[in-house]
């Protein structure tokens, strides 16, 4: 099975706290990519980041930063001092390379993270 | 001006109408997608295209077709619309067969069927 999971359906947290968003996903193809969207309240979809099934190093960009664990299959994302901006709905996404015809996106349910002033 | 434009941007319509939805996008791109979102599902694919001569079925395309009129245009139909296609409906495009690069996404369309 190729599957996301995203079990975290709501989260509210204030102002200032750290927030974790948890990412698990299932594929058979041992090359694969992972992304994150963020969905603001406007609904668009805004690419945050892509990390490919050989690079296990996290990354940091402000206060976004992503712990990727292939051990445990997952692709979690960390915002650091979350800010009002920051509620929206984010989507976990898998790209497996070969059993994947046409290069389809498997997104999860999606976080809905509502930051509260 | 957006890369992936979709039209419109909101539409209400009735049951048993045909409906348009069109993408078109400058970015050079020769794969198309539409997807359909609802509440608690994610995104899931309705159908692709790698260039105008190639349309391929994704996971739930009964009750849709589209159409690949130019490398910048990709439409989707509706036959007869039913409410159960109420959704928020996004087209994307990405660059040719590169696992890593990000598919891009319009702005999506507000789909509600009466």
């Amino acid at each position: 099975a190729q599957k996301v999971t995203q079990a975290q359906t709501e989260i509210s947290v204030v102002e200032k706290e750290d927030v974790t968003l948890d990412c698990v996903y299932e594929t058979r193809d041992t090359t694969y990519y992972l992304f994150w969207y963020k969905q603001p309240p406007s609904g668009e979809l805004v690419f945050l980041i892509r990390r490919n099934s050989f690079d296990e190093q996290n990354e940091i960009s402000g206060r976004y930063s992503w712990n990727f664990q292939k051990s445990t299959s997952s692709f979690n994302f960390t915002i650091t001092a979350s800010q009002v901006v920051d509620s929206a709905v984010y989507f976990c996404a898998l790209r497996p390379l070969i059993y994947n015809q046409g290069g389809k996106l498997i997104f999860g349910q999606g976080t809905e993270l509502s930051v509260k002033p | 001006d957006a890369d992936v434009t979709q039209t419109p941007r909101n539409r209400i319509t009735k049951t048993g109408k045909r409906i348009m939805l069109e993408c078109s996008q400058t970015k050079g791109h020769d794969r198309m997608y539409w997807y359909r979102q609802d509440p608690g599902l994610g995104l899931r694919l309705i159908y692709y295209s790698f260039d105008v001569k190639d349309i391929n079925k994704g996971e739930i395309s009964d009750g849709y077709s589209v159409s690949r009129q130019a490398q910048a245009k990709f439409s989707l139909s509706l036959e007869s619309a039913i409410p159960n296609q109420t959704a928020l409906y996004f087209c994307a495009t990405s660059e040719d067969w590169g696992g890593n690069q990000p598919q891009h996404f319009g702005d999506g369309t507000r789909l509600s069927i009466l």
